[in-house]
């Protein structure tokens, strides 16, 4: 079936540093890809998405590209900060409204 | 434009009781979909609904449940408490136009169970 594989939290980062989330997905066809971000004690926000192989979704300085050859959608950011402490989730949605997400990696930023 | 809302916030029940818990959905989206919340499982899928019916289910017990009304507002059941039920449930619309629509998630309902 379909699914999600994150990479493993936490992470612990230093403000400025490069950030990679890995996430690839295993599906049939070609389903849409989103990574979404929760902050303490709040709903799930979309971050960015991306409907096709290629494609390239960004927001907020962070970015992820659609790679069907390795079945990846890997979450990156140039320099983070403090306010990007948070939990990211990979998802895929397929036809029928159907979406499955990854188990969440968590983000911490020391200044 | 209006998010989703979720009532109550916060909930605290004992084992054995039943509860039910509120959704409005984004204006205009007709979609919408349950999930649990847990440190151990992440997220998981409860249903969909659309159009006041049942699309999609996820594989959890029979104690639950949904619906949806005529103006798209959802709620959820869930019968016979288990302390296993604590849990945040997530609520999300979203407008079911096409591929790559996206869900737009509700702050959540915190549930404990004691």
């Amino acid at each position: 079936g379909d699914s999600v594989t994150q990479m493993e939290g936490p992470v612990t980062l230093s403000e400025e540093a490069f950030l990679t989330i890995n996430c690839t997905y295993t599906a049939t066809g070609y389903p849409s890809l989103f990574w979404y971000v929760q902050y303490p004690g709040e709903g799930l926000q979309l971050l960015l998405k991306a409907t096709k192989a290629d494609d390239k979704g960004s927001n907020k300085g962070f970015e992820a590209t659609y790679r069907k050859e390795t079945t990846s959608f890997h979450l990156e950011k140039g320099s983070v900060q403090v306010s990007d402490s948070a939990v990211y989730f990979c998802a895929l949605r397929r036809t029928g409204n159907q979406f499955y997400f990854g188990t969440g990696t968590s983000l911490t930023v020391i200044p | 434009k209006a998010g989703v809302t979720q009532t109550p916030r916060y909930l605290i029940k004992t084992r054995g009781q039943q509860v039910t818990l509120s959704c409005s959905p984004i204006s205009g989206h007709r979609s919408v979909s349950w999930y649990q919340q847990t440190p151990g499982q992440g997220l998981q899928f409860l249903f969909e609904y659309f159009s006041e019916t049942q699309r999609n289910k996820g594989n959890f017990p029979g104690r639950f449940s949904g619906r949806q009304f005529s103006n798209s507002r959802s709620e959820m059941n869930v019968s016979t408490l288990e302390l296993g039920d604590s849990a945040l449930y997530l609520c999300a619309s979203s407008p079911d136009r096409g591929e790559g629509d996206t869900q737009y998630f509700g702050p959540g309902t915190r549930l404990t169970v004691l």
